[in-house]
């Protein structure tokens, strides 16, 4: 069965500091990979997926991730962290083949600080 | 385009009711999926529909079900509502095709009392 781990619950950042979010996944084929964001109250918004190709994947609102086969990691990455960028993350795994469920991560909480 | 819109966004039970929440997906999004978001559970995979048929299904009891029209709005019903129902319930359509993009509505917060 499918599986994401997120290891960190919670993660503090400065204003302006770079930010990574740990993603490990479990699948036994190659997965489709997410990551989603959500503000408090909303709905999830997609920042970038990856199903082939290059392993450096770009998002929006500056995020990227890589994937690493090897590692079985899709870890989130952004240079310069907003406040506005506060908000709960999740790592999520999908089945190639068009209509399998998503499995979702437990989410990281990032708190940006002034 | 519109996106996903739940209906309502709000609600508020007590214990042994029942409830139903209404999803509809941007237009031309067939799948429609729902999920579960709890603090201690984080989001699970209630269910998903295609074409009005349930194709995916999660490790749910019986008391949640779930319907999909033809024109792909579709609904959840949960009965005999308990405590810990006490959750924001969220839908996705999902874009066919290569990328399994969901979108995803901004949810309806349940409350059991």
């Amino acid at each position: 069965a499918q599986s994401v781990t997120q290891p960190d619950i919670h993660i503090t950042v400065s204003e302006g500091a770079s930010l990574e979010l740990r993603c490990n996944y479990s699948y036994g084929a190659t997965p489709y990979l997410f990551w989603y964001v959500q503000s408090p109250g909303q709905g999830l918004q997609l920042l970038l997926k990856y199903f082939s190709g290059d392993t450096l994947v770009q998002g929006i609102k500056g995020f990227e991730a890589e994937f690493k086969r090897s590692q079985s990691s899709f870890n989130l990455r952004k240079p310069s962290v907003h406040w506005s960028d506060a908000a709960e993350y999740f790592c999520a795994v999908g089945a190639i083949g068009g209509y399998q469920k998503v499995t979702f991560g437990t989410g990281t909480k990032l708190q940006v600080i002034p | 385009k519109a996106g996903v819109t739940q209906t309502p966004r709000y609600l508020i039970k007590t214990r042994g009711q029942q409830v139903t929440l209404s999803c509809s997906p941007i237009s031309g999004h067939r799948s429609v999926s729902w999920y579960q978001q709890t603090p201690g559970q984080g989001l699970q995979f209630l269910f998903e529909y295609f074409s009005e048929t349930q194709r995916n299904k999660g490790n749910f009891p019986g008391r949640f079900s779930g319907r999909q029209f033809s024109n792909s709005r579709s609904e959840m019903n949960v009965s005999t509502l308990e405590l810990g129902d006490s959750a924001l319930y969220l839908c996705a359509g999902l874009l066919a095709g290569l990328g399994n993009e969901q979108f995803f509505g901004p949810g309806t917060r349940l409350t059991v009392l």
